[in-house]
């Protein structure tokens, strides 16, 4: 099974700062999934990547293959950004994930 | 298409009582997903089928736990007995398997008193 970590657990910052949370795992993958938890519960799928970077809107996320690394960005943030971010990793062969604990963020106004 | 629907939202039970969870996935998708949220684990899987068909359900906590997909377009998830240490957020998510991207539903609070 791979092993996730994320980090920091929890994040305060102020609005318009650059976030950046992490999320390392043990075992090779053949993609890394960032999801999004808002407030009321809701998840959301924010990307799907296996190598390189992928950008939406304020949201990049990047990810070191051989360092077994990925990163998650958010430009110019906002208190809507406000939620628990998530990065999950598949065992290899199927599309079982293992997921991360999370990352609180809070932007403040 | 109105996405991955999850009934009922909120479910309030007595403890030894059966619950059941129904989910209907995205149209055209191939694999369907059964996760549980607590507090203390975070995010788990239950169980996955693709095309219908159970794949892993190693998840799955004890044999109070059962999960069935009759056909591509609805699934459910039984507790009988349920028991308090039950109570979760049980969310349903389906995938087009090639793609990978999973869509979720928005979630059944169980809570088993």
């Amino acid at each position: 099974k791979n092993e996730v970590e994320q980090s920091p657990q929890n994040l305060t910052a102020q609005e318009e700062e650059f976030i950046t949370i992490n999320c390392s795992y043990s075992v090779g993958i053949s993609a890394l999934h960032w999801l999004q938890q808002h407030p009321g519960g809701g998840i959301v799928s924010l990307f799907m990547l296996s190598s390189g970077k992928k950008k939406h809107g304020r949201l990049i996320a990047t990810i070191n293959i051989q360092e077994k690394h990925s990163s998650l960005h958010i430009t110019a943030s906002h208190p809507r950004d406000s939620a628990v971010y998530i990065c999950a990793v598949p065992n290899f062969g199927n599309e079982k994930l293992t997921f991360g604990t999370g990352t609180r963020l809070t932007i403040i106004p | 298409d109105a996405g991955v629907i999850q009934s009922p939202r909120h479910e309030v039970t007595e403890m030894g009582q059966e619950v059941t969870l129904r989910c209907k996935p995205i149209s055209g998708h191939n694999s369907l997903f059964w996760y549980r949220q607590t507090m203390m684990r975070g995010l788990e899987l239950l169980i996955y089928f693709n095309n219908n068909v159970p794949i892993d359900d190693s998840g799955m906590p004890e044999d109070r736990f059962s999960a069935k997909m009759p056909n591509a377009s609805f699934s459910t998830l039984k507790i009988q007995p349920s028991e308090p240490r039950d109570s979760a957020v049980y969310f349903c998510a389906s995938s087009f398997a090639e793609v990978g991207i999973q869509y979720f539903g928005a979630g059944t609070r169980l809570s088993v008193l």
